[in-house]
């Protein structure tokens, strides 16, 4: 059964960069008809597309928040991962890693979601 | 850009109800359309995707219809477990740039 785990701090600065990992278990990273992203939601908040990995390294950013993102991924240590720069207590919120479908254009699974905190 | 719109925002409603939700499209998305849950302090799950199939392991009380540009959920018989945020999503493969778009969600709540 698949699994993704978000790790990282849960506070940030203003100003500093967010970084995030997401690692991906009982299943490979490498398969082609998915990507790999981050979503977020703002506390009593919608949820917000930040981005799309594919395997091949290909990405997606939402065009809001493309000039401050950056994805990555390792497909050695199946894990992908989150930078945003520059944040404001705006990007506070709780941060999902997920696998999202090419061929149905789903999200699924989800992992837990870690609350990130942007604060001095 | 994409944007997606729900009615209602919230719902009051009782055990054993049907249920509509509806979720709009600012301009065609053909059937590039998923439905999620959420309770409080969860990740979402997945209940339906290109806007009328069910996922595996998914009550056969949620039922989805519509494309282009309105979609619905239904559940046929509401049951106490299903008290819960639902929105919606939009996937949109020819426009990557706005890849996913997600519905602002409604609160289906005890009446």
């Amino acid at each position: 059964q698949l699994h993704l785990h978000e790790s990282g701090p849960g506070l940030v600065r203003p100003s500093e960069i967010l970084s995030l990992t997401c690692t991906v278990s009982g299943d490979s990273i490498r398969s082609n008809g998915y990507y790999w992203g981050w979503i977020r939601q703002p506390p009593g908040k919608g949820q917000e597309w930040i981005g799309s990995i594919h395997s091949t390294g290909s990405t997606y950013y939402n065009p809001s928040l493309k000039s401050r993102v950056t994805i990555s991924v390792d497909t050695s240590k199946k894990q992908f991962s989150l930078k945003l720069s520059s944040v404001t207590a705006a990007d506070t919120a709780v941060y999902y890693c997920a696998r999202q479908s090419i061929d149905v254009g789903a999200i699924n699974p989800w992992g837990q979601g870690t609350l990130v905190t942007v604060s001095s | 850009d994409i944007q997606m719109t729900q009615s209602p925002s919230t719902l009051s409603a009782s055990v054993g109800d049907r249920v509509t939700i509806t979720c709009r499209a600012s301009q065609s998305i053909s059937s590039w359309l998923a439905w999620y849950q959420q309770k409080p302090g969860k990740a979402p799950k997945l209940l339906m995707y290109k806007a009328s199939t069910l996922e595996s392991g998914v009550p056969s009380r949620f039922s989805g219809s519509g494309s282009g540009t309105e979609f619905t959920l239904t559940i046929s018989s509401l049951q106490p477990d299903d008290f819960a945020i639902y929105f919606c999503q939009q996937y949109s493969s020819y426009s990557p740039e706005y890849l996913f778009t997600f519905g602002p969600g409604t609160k289906v709540e005890i009446k």
